[in-house]
Order: structure tokens, then C-alpha cells, then sequence
């Protein structure tokens, strides 16, 4: 059964750091992209972030350039999403998800449960 | 980019068949893949539709999807419609640099 367990979520203050993580199970984990998604309270869904399997190719939404990271440890089998320079309208849930084929081009199958991070002072 | 427009809400009763609507701004429907998403109150998104027309394992044939060249859009049908059914749904696709989404369709089943 796939699993995707996010973490890290939690109340930060703008201009602030935050990690997010994934840990992921029941597939293959190398065969995969993976991405991260976010709703904002009462929104709909944004993309965010997508990694190709082998961590070679990334690709970021317009808003989150320059700011955000996204990573991947085969080791750990786990994802990662680094956010710096955060704002209040970062403020959503962040989903985990995990894409139908190996490139970050290929949309979701699974989707993690998610975790609530609120950029606020 | 493009953007996909979507109604933002559609009623029916159960038994019932609907269709939600998924319109692209710019560039041919048919260019890349259509998925469909639900999303149940306080729950994550499950694909329903991926691929234009493919359900997942486990997603029953009550849901089929669709695209139209003439009118740029994609389709999501649900037929004999059970109050299970209401949801949120979205679709998505990919413009060749950026995964984009639809604003959502609240689906009441009254």
C-alpha cells in the first residue's frame, strides 16, 4: 500500500525558514517523480514543486522560485521541501504527491494526508 | 501558460448523471493529458480520471472523462450519482514547464 507521511508543518514567523519532509512507502521509491501541492484555507489546489526520480530535473511554481528547495534522499526515502523567505500567503496545507511516472512532467496518483504551515507574526 | 476554467459548482440527485466542464484558456485540450481529482471534505485528493479517459483501479465505471477538441475542454461525467459522490473536483494538467489546475467544482448531491 503506498504511504506518504508529511511532517514539519507548524507556525512561522514571515521572512522565516521552514523544512517540510515526506517519508514515503510501498513502491519503489527510485521509479518515481514526486511533488509537493498546497491549498490555502477554503482555496483550491496549487502546484508547487515536482522532482524527477533520479533528482536530475526540478521544476517550481512562478511563486515559490527563488524561495523554495526541493530535494530527495533515496536513502531515507524521503522528500523534502525547503521554504525560506516565507510569506503569509504561503500560509496552505502541504500535500505530498506521488507522480505516475518517473519525470516531475507526470501528474499524481497518491497524495499524502498533509501538513498545515501558517506564515504569520 | 494556460489557465482551466471550471464551473464553480454543480447540483444533481442521486441516480442522476453530471457533467463537469474543464475548459482550456489557450493552446489545444488535446496537447496534454487531462487529470481529474476528488476531494472529499477534510480529506486529501484521490485520482478518479487520468490520462483524458483512464480511471485508477478501484475508481467505480460510474466515472468516465473526456475531452472536446471543438470546445477545448474536458469532461468529467458522473452517472447514478450517490450522496457519496459530493465532493470537490479538479482538474489538472501540464503546460510543459508548470503543472496547472483548475479552480474546483463543488458537487452537491441533494
Amino acid at each position: 500500500e503506498v504511504q506518504l507521511v508529511e511532517s514539519g508543518g507548524g507556525l512561522v514567523q514571515p521572512g522565516r525558514s521552514l523544512r517540510l519532509s515526506c517519508a514515503a512507502s510501498g513502491f519503489t521509491f527510485d521509479d518515481y517523480g514526486l511533488h509537493w501541492v498546497r491549498q490555502a484555507p477554503g482555496k483550491g489546489l496549487e502546484w508547487v514543486s515536482g522532482i524527477s526520480w533520479n533528482g536530475g530535473s526540478t521544476g517550481y511554481a512562478d511563486s515559490v522560485k527563488g524561495r523554495f528547495t526541493i530535494s530527495r534522499d533515496k536513502a531515507k526515502n524521503s522528500l523534502y521541501l525547503e521554504m525560506n523567505s516565507l510569506r503569509p500567503e504561503d500560509t496552505a496545507l502541504y500535500f505530498c504527491a506521488k507522480g505516475w511516472g518517473g519525470g516531475y512532467d507526470s501528474s499524481f496518483d497518491y497524495w499524502g494526508q498533509g501538513t498545515l504551515v501558517t506564515v504569520s507574526s | 501558460n494556460f489557465m482551466l476554467t471550471q464551473p464553480h459548482s454543480v447540483s444533481e440527485s442521486p441516480g442522476k448523471t453530471v457533467t463537469i466542464s474543464c475548459t482550456r484558456s489557450s493552446g489545444s485540450i488535446a496537447s496534454n493529458y487531462v487529470q481529474w481529482y476528488q476531494q472529499r471534505p477534510g480529506s486529501s485528493p484521490t485520482t478518479v480520471i487520468y490520462e483524458d479517459d483512464q480511471r485508477p483501479s478501484g475508481v467505480p465505471d460510474r466515472f468516465s472523462g473526456s475531452i472536446d477538441s471543438s470546445s477545448n475542454s474536458a469532461s468529467l461525467t458522473i452517472s447514478g450519482l450517490k450522496t457519496e459522490d459530493e465532493a470537490d473536483y479538479y482538474c489538472q494538467s501540464y503546460d510543459g514547464r508548470n503543472h496547472m489546475f483548475g479552480g474546483g467544482t463543488k458537487l452537491t448531491v441533494l
